[in-house]
């Protein structure tokens, strides 16, 4: 079936600080896949998304890229601000035969220190 | 504004109640979606629904119950049956079509079961 691991957190950075959070994935096909962001006590937002091998989604200085070769969709940026402090979570999308679903990761708590 | 909303935020009940979780969107959509967080973890899917009058069951739907009679609405009541309703719970739609199958979240609502 559909799987997404995550690095585990938490992450505690320093502002200004590089951000990588690594994530992998188990598919058949080509599932679409995302990172979405949650902030203390609110729903998800969608940050970013990509449908195809080599796509690159961007929002906000956040960027990752669709890696089919390793199955990953690792999310960066360059330089966290604390306002990036929150919990961060990798999902893949397919369609199935009763519609479509995302799976995903467990989520990981960054925090970014001044 | 277009969204999800999902009232109220807090719900407080006591044990052997059933109690029911509002989710409305405005966005057109036509799947919706009811999710379950607990702390530190990801999320799960409880029910969705492609169309109205149609219903799935998701990877934990026991002990819960949803219907779709219109296409804006899609209620979820948590019934006595549930073992440990404590939880945070998150409503989602999309429109439907091809990829990337990407979801938008209400505020969500916390329950606290006593």
């Amino acid at each position: 079936g559909n799987s997404v691991t995550q690095m585990e957190g938490p992450v505690t950075l320093s502002e200004e600080a590089f951000l990588t959070i690594n994530c992998t994935y188990t598919a058949t096909g080509y599932p679409s896949l995302f990172w979405y962001v949650q902030y203390p006590g609110e729903g998800l937002q969608l940050l970013l998304k990509a449908t195809k091998a080599d796509d690159k989604g961007s929002n906000k200085g956040f960027e990752a890229t669709y890696r089919k070769e390793t199955t990953s969709f690792h999310l960066e940026k360059g330089s966290v601000q604390v306002s990036d402090s929150a919990v961060y979570f990798c999902a893949l999308g397919r369609q199935e035969t009763s519609g479509s679903r995302l799976t995903f990761g467990e989520g990981t708590q960054l925090t970014v220190n001044p | 504004d277009g969204g999800i909303t999902q009232s109220p935020k807090y719900l407080f009940r006591k044990e052997g109640q059933n109690v029911t979780l509002s989710c409305e969107q405005n966005l057109n959509h036509d799947a919706m979606y009811w999710y379950r967080q607990d702390p530190g973890q990801g999320l799960r899917l409880i029910y969705y629904s492609q169309i109205v009058n149609d219903f799935q069951k998701g990877d934990i739907a026991e002990g819960y119950s949803v219907s779709r009679e219109k296409k804006e609405s899609f209620p979820l009541t948590v019934t006595s049956a549930q073992k440990n309703p404590t939880a945070f719970y998150l409503c989602a739609s999309r429109i439907q079509g091809e990829a990337p199958y990407e979801q938008y979240f209400g505020p969500g609502t916390r329950l606290t079961v006593t």
